[in-house]
């Protein structure tokens, strides 16, 4: 299996601040990553697909980088909403894997 | 607008069946190329990809699963179900339906339902 290892496991940030989550794969997945926003209670919401692709309806301080085993993800300047647990997801081979979250939290 | 609903019992004894189904509207799940994917996510944890499947038949489930997973669909009724046999306390967990598209990114979501392994 592909492991996925985000970093860092919590981040404490103000609103306005630009802040970069990163994940590591295990092995060469191209560009066959995917971003995710969860809030408590809710599903998981698709933010980036293809590594920097962004979802239709997500905002463009949303951004993804990245390819082969090391991928980011930036929030330009951090909106109250954007306070959340954010999990990353390869899907180049099965069995699919997830990183094990960042929670991004409010300083 | 693609929705997602499981379904199924809040409540399954140790060593029986844990079965949901996902009810798909506003497409068919018959469409190409999407893949559907079954998700588990343990209280206070991460995500846990289970399996996914392609209507014509094509099957992928997590391998520590394997044995005691089954994925069907229902194309007449724009359903797809997942059976998990020979449950314990490690199955309980909100379990989740969702779409892979593009890249295989799961880009809708059912809203998830609790199940609870206890006697």
């Amino acid at each position: 299996d592909i492991q996925m290892t985000q970093s860092p496991s919590s981040v404490s940030a103000s609103v306005g601040d630009r802040v970069t989550i990163t994940c590591r794969a295990s092995q060469d997945i191209t560009k066959w990553l995917a971003w995710f926003q969860q809030k408590p209670g809710k599903a998981p919401n698709l933010l980036i697909y293809a590594a920097s692709s962004l979802q239709s309806g997500v905002p463009s301080r949303f951004s993804g980088s990245g390819s082969g085993t090391d991928f980011t993800l930036t929030i330009s300047s951090l909106q109250p909403e954007d306070f959340a647990t954010y999990y990353c997801q390869q899907a180049n081979t099965f069995p699919i894997t997830f990183g094990q979250g960042t929670r991004l939290e409010m300083k | 607008q693609l929705q997602l609903q499981e379904s199924g019992p809040g409540l399954v004894k140790p060593s029986e069946t844990l079965s949901l189904t996902c009810t798909v509207s506003g497409g068919s799940i018959s469409s190409s190329p999407y893949f559907w994917a079954w998700i588990r996510q343990p209280p206070g944890k991460g995500l846990e990809w289970i399996g996914s499947f392609y209507y014509s038949g094509s099957t992928y489930n997590k391998p520590s699963l394997k044995s005691r997973i089954t994925i069907s669909v229902d194309t007449s009724k724009n359903q797809f179900s997942l059976k998990l046999s020979s449950v314990t306390a490690a199955d309980t967990a909100v379990y989740y339906c969702a779409r892979q598209a593009d890249y295989n990114a799961l880009d809708f979501w059912g809203q998830g339902k609790m199940v609870t392994v206890s006697s």
